[in-house]
């Protein structure tokens, strides 16, 4: 099925550090989300983006959703080791088509 | 009530045999919807619910048959699944169109 692209990969960074992470899609969507995910468990919604252009933040967690509506970054500020996990961008189609569809994740490690 | 429930959290099961796995939200909802996951890959559209009906299948193999009796319930009935069907099945819900999805923890699935 259709991924997004998600990069870095993965990240192991030191506690207190900024971190950033993007995603990029050949299509175009009407939503986009970022989520994460711990072990064991589903993924929890972090922020939800609705207009091209938008900025949202949440906590230390700033997003943007691009002008183009193709793609999406996320930034974490000042780094803590609960922020260990799976980071997922998700674009929506939105409508009558209903899909989410995930990009291929941010490992992030942080060391205390 | 702001969760999605799966059950069961945990599945051993044989090529020959069939079992089900439930998902529950109260949230009022009128979208759910089927993921499978491998391990550190993302999460994979199988199946969209809207207004308890079938609304989208991702040409899943038809020994995964999903049934929605309510809004409220969604159902993954599994019959001679393979070896390679290990993974976690992921539950999710929303309101609709271009609403974050609400996931549940999952059912890690062990075919054995």
């Amino acid at each position: 099925g259709q991924q997004l692209n998600q990069s870095p990969q993965s990240m192991f960074i030191q506690e207190g550090e900024d971190v950033s992470m993007n995603c990029t899609s050949s299509s175009i969507f009407n939503t986009w989300l970022w989520y994460k995910q711990e072990p064991g468990e589903g993924p929890v919604l972090l922020i939800a983006l609705y207009k091209a252009g938008e900025l949202t933040s949440n906590g230390r967690l700033t997003a943007q959703f691009g002008i183009t509506r193709k793609d999406s970054f996320l930034n974490i500020s000042a780094s803590i080791p609960s922020d260990v996990g799976i980071y997922f961008c998700a674009g929506h189609y939105g409508g009558a088509t209903n899909k989410l569809i995930f990009g291929t994740g941010t490992l992030l490690a942080v060391q205390p | 009530d702001t969760e999605v429930t799966q059950t069961p959290k945990h599945l051993v099961m044989g090529m020959t045999n069939k079992k089900s796995l439930k998902c529950e939200q109260h949230m009022g909802h009128r979208a759910m919807y089927w993921y499978k996951q491998k391990a550190k890959k993302p999460p994979e559209l199988m199946f969209v619910y809207s207004y308890e009906k079938l609304s989208i299948n991702e040409s899943v193999p038809s020994r995964f048959s999903p049934e929605c009796p309510n809004s409220s319930l969604l159902n993954l009935h599994l019959h001679a699944l393979q070896p390679e069907d290990s993974a976690l099945y992921l539950c999710a819900s929303s309101q609709g169109g271009t609403a974050g999805y609400t996931f549940g923890s999952g059912t890690r699935l062990t075919v054995v």
